[in-house]
């Protein structure tokens, strides 16, 4: 079955810092990935839906220069939390679908653990 | 609106049955899916219905009703590796690569010995 992978899978950074989280299709070219955010006990919160080479598209509530997406390549997406705070510390997965994929396939990376102190 | 509605836990016994319910009311429907996601861990795959009706994959199995906007997932001879949280999602609008899944808030499933 199709990969993706997350980078990193944990960190813990400062109040104020940034973070970028990288989100790869390893075995496939995600035309289409979904950021989701899931904190303790929650279910899965999405965020934003990003195209290849196109803006971002951001759930209400979800601040686009906060959350900055960039997904640059068909096989690459990254989250960068800006100016971090110790509410954002969740659990972050992205999702990828392909070109060729069925209605069904939709395939989640293992998640980074984000920790804001 | 959407919303997608799940037990928030439920507790059975290994080699049991256990039936998880899922409603959902949503602007469309383009089919509902069944994911299991161990604690820390991503969501995996297990099943997924568009049609009315039961699909069966080994132990697993899933319902779905349309016109009730219903859904289960049945887990049988349960082991103590079911244990997880069981997630209901639906893909409410067709034809579209871009469509996410909403997720209900999950079912925290406990097998005991």
């Amino acid at each position: 079955g199709a990969v993706v992978s997350q980078h990193p899978s944990r960190v813990i950074c400062k109040s104020g810092t940034s973070v970028k989280i990288e989100c790869r299709s390893l075995d496939f070219q995600a035309t289409t990935m979904f950021w989701y955010r899931q904190f303790p006990k929650q279910s899965l919160m999405l965020m934003a839906t990003s195209n290849e080479g196109s803006k971002a598209t951001y759930e209400q509530g979800v601040e686009k220069d906060k959350f900055l997406i960039n997904h640059a390549s068909l096989t690459l997406s990254t989250l960068t939390v800006t100016s971090a705070h110790p509410e954002d510390s969740s659990f972050y997965i992205c999702s990828a679908r392909g070109t060729s994929s069925t209605i069904y396939e939709q395939y989640f990376g293992p998640g980074t653990r984000l920790t804001v102190t | 609106g959407q919303n997608i509605d799940q037990p928030t836990e439920m507790t059975a016994t290994e080699g049991a049955i256990v039936q998880i319910n899922c409603t959902y009311q949503t602007s469309g429907f383009n089919g509902l899916f069944w994911y299991q996601q161990h604690a820390g861990e991503a969501p995996t795959f297990l099943s997924y219905n568009v049609l009315d009706g039961l699909e069966e994959k080994g132990r697993f199995s899933s319902f779905l009703s349309r016109s009730k906007g219903y859904s289960y997932l049945l887990l049988k001879e349960l082991q103590m590796k079911d244990s997880a949280s069981y997630l209901c999602a639906v893909r409410d609008e067709e034809n579209s690569g871009n469509t996410p899944l909403v997720f209900g808030k999950g079912t925290r499933l406990s097998v005991i010995a």
